[in-house]
């Protein structure tokens, strides 16, 4: 039921380019994305619904294909300050708010 | 606005010790759950709840007790303490909805030894 994440980790330079994957077995209602910073809790970076609906940061992009129950997050022209932990998290269609996260994606970004 | 209070923020129990991490949110929110954060893992949900007095089991529930008396107010119980559950573990709250994000308590250290 756990949501697979891909990569496992991710090394960039700053200002290059990165996709984080997101899919799962099940149909999906909703899809969430959060970034953590190391020793610090999980932060909301954005929700797509099935449908179409999205709800987030203005400068993250994501995408959501209902048909492949997969989902992407693009971080371009990547900052220093994207370092972290990505979580993508899945609610089942027919799930009662049940949020399950994948194991998440190391984000290092360097100068 | 506190938004979700964990406490403690760090604990070490001894194997077979009980105790109870205490989660409080003043968003009113009707959502809460508990996960648990091993490396490697990912976010593994143990207990939720979808309002007063309702509960349910996640994942990884075995080792642990939930109750949900009030809104604001979720207590996750170790019954008996083992090694395997040290790690580090978030209180959730959300509100009623599909498209609602979950706000995340500031964690806690747990150690069993």
């Amino acid at each position: 039921q756990q949501p697979v994440q891909s990569p496992q980790a991710v090394i960039l330079r700053e200002g290059e380019d990165a996709v984080i994957n997101c899919s799962s077995s099940k149909a999906l209602y909703s899809v969430h994305w959060y970034r953590q910073k190391h020793g610090e809790a999980p932060i909301f970076l954005m929700i797509l619904l099935k449908g179409g609906e999205q709800k987030g940061h203005d400068k993250i992009s994501a995408s959501f294909n209902e048909k492949k129950q997969q989902s992407s997050l693009y971080l371009t022209a990547s900052q220093l300050s994207y370092s972290g932990t990505y979580f993508c998290g899945t609610e089942l269609s027919g799930g009662y708010n049940k949020l399950i996260f994948g194991a998440g994606t190391r984000l290092a970004v360097h100068p | 606005n506190a938004g979700v209070t964990q406490t403690p923020k760090f604990q070490v129990l001894k194997t077979g010790q009980s105790m109870t991490l205490q989660c409080a949110q003043d968003m009113n929110h009707e959502y809460m759950s508990w996960y648990r954060q091993d490396p490697g893992m990912g976010l593994r949900l143990i207990h939720y709840s979808v309002g007063a007095g309702i509960t349910d089991q996640g994942e990884v529930p075995n080792g642990y007790n939930v109750s949900r008396s009030t809104t604001e107010d979720f207590p996750l119980r170790l019954l008996s303490a083992a090694p395997s559950q040290t790690s580090v573990y978030f209180c959730v709250s959300r509100e009623q909805g599909w498209d609602t994000e979950a706000f995340f308590g500031q964690g806690t250290r747990l150690t069993v030894v």
